[in-house]
């Protein structure tokens, strides 16, 4: 079956600045790759996703690559803000068939005013 | 307002005590599926079903069990609570070709918080 890495598993920033999560997984045959965000107490939401016929995808301030040579995808927030801290999780699957997602364990992210 | 209704939303229970979960959905989703959420470990998947009358076992079954009697409810029970399964559980729905086109995201509930003791 599919395996999802994730990390870092907690990360810091300075309100304004950058953040990168990164992922990778092992199923060559992936070809959808969605990142939930989670903010404390509530339920994970879809922020961005990608197919793997795209290699990045923007979306305002958040943004998706993906390297399907090397298996892996990152979550790329710009001019990060303090509604920005949540955990974020990334997940490998198919476009259709929800019950093979495959989710990662999680990044805490936590922006610093 | 549309989506996905979990109750309840916590609960604590003896261990050995039988426990159902309930999770109603209005959006008309073919799809619904049982999570559970432990720090560390993210979202694994408990069982799922693909459309009413149909179900299926995710990467962590044991222990718990589900019917899909129709489109809207997918009640997760739990028949001997046991400690281990102190966790968060969240039910979530995707439509799984019920729409036309469009994205097939899955929508999850509010979660419920269950504690075994």
């Amino acid at each position: 079956g599919e395996n999802v890495e994730q990390h870092p598993s907690t990360l810091s920033v300075q309100e304004g600045d950058s953040a990168v999560i990164k992922c990778t997984y092992s199923d060559s045959a992936s070809n959808y790759f969605p990142w939930y965000k989670q903010e404390l107490g509530k339920r994970p939401q879809l922020i961005i996703d990608i197919r793997s016929n795209v290699g990045e995808k923007k979306d305002q301030r958040i943004a998706v690559t993906l390297n399907k040579t090397a298996k892996h995808f990152s979550l790329h927030i710009t001019e990060t803000q303090p509604e920005d801290s949540a955990v974020y999780f990334c997940a490998a699957g198919f476009f259709f068939g929800n019950e093979k997602l495959t989710f990662g364990t999680g990044t805490r992210l936590t922006i610093i005013p | 307002i549309a989506g996905i209704t979990q109750a309840p939303t916590s609960q604590i229970l003896a261990a050995g005590r039988r426990m159902t979960l309930r999770c109603t959905q209005d959006m008309r989703h073919n799809a619904m599926y049982w999570y559970r959420q432990d720090l560390g470990l993210g979202l694994r998947l408990i069982h799922y079903s693909n459309t009413a009358g149909t179900t299926g076992k995710g990467e962590v079954p044991d222990g718990y069990s589900v019917s899909r009697a129709n489109t809207d409810d997918f009640p997760l029970t739990l028949a001997s609570a046991v400690p281990s399964q102190t966790s968060v559980y969240f039910c979530a729905s995707s439509p799984e070709g019920a729409l036309s086109s469009g994205a097939n995201v899955l929508t999850f509930g509010a979660g419920s918080r269950l504690t075994v003791l």
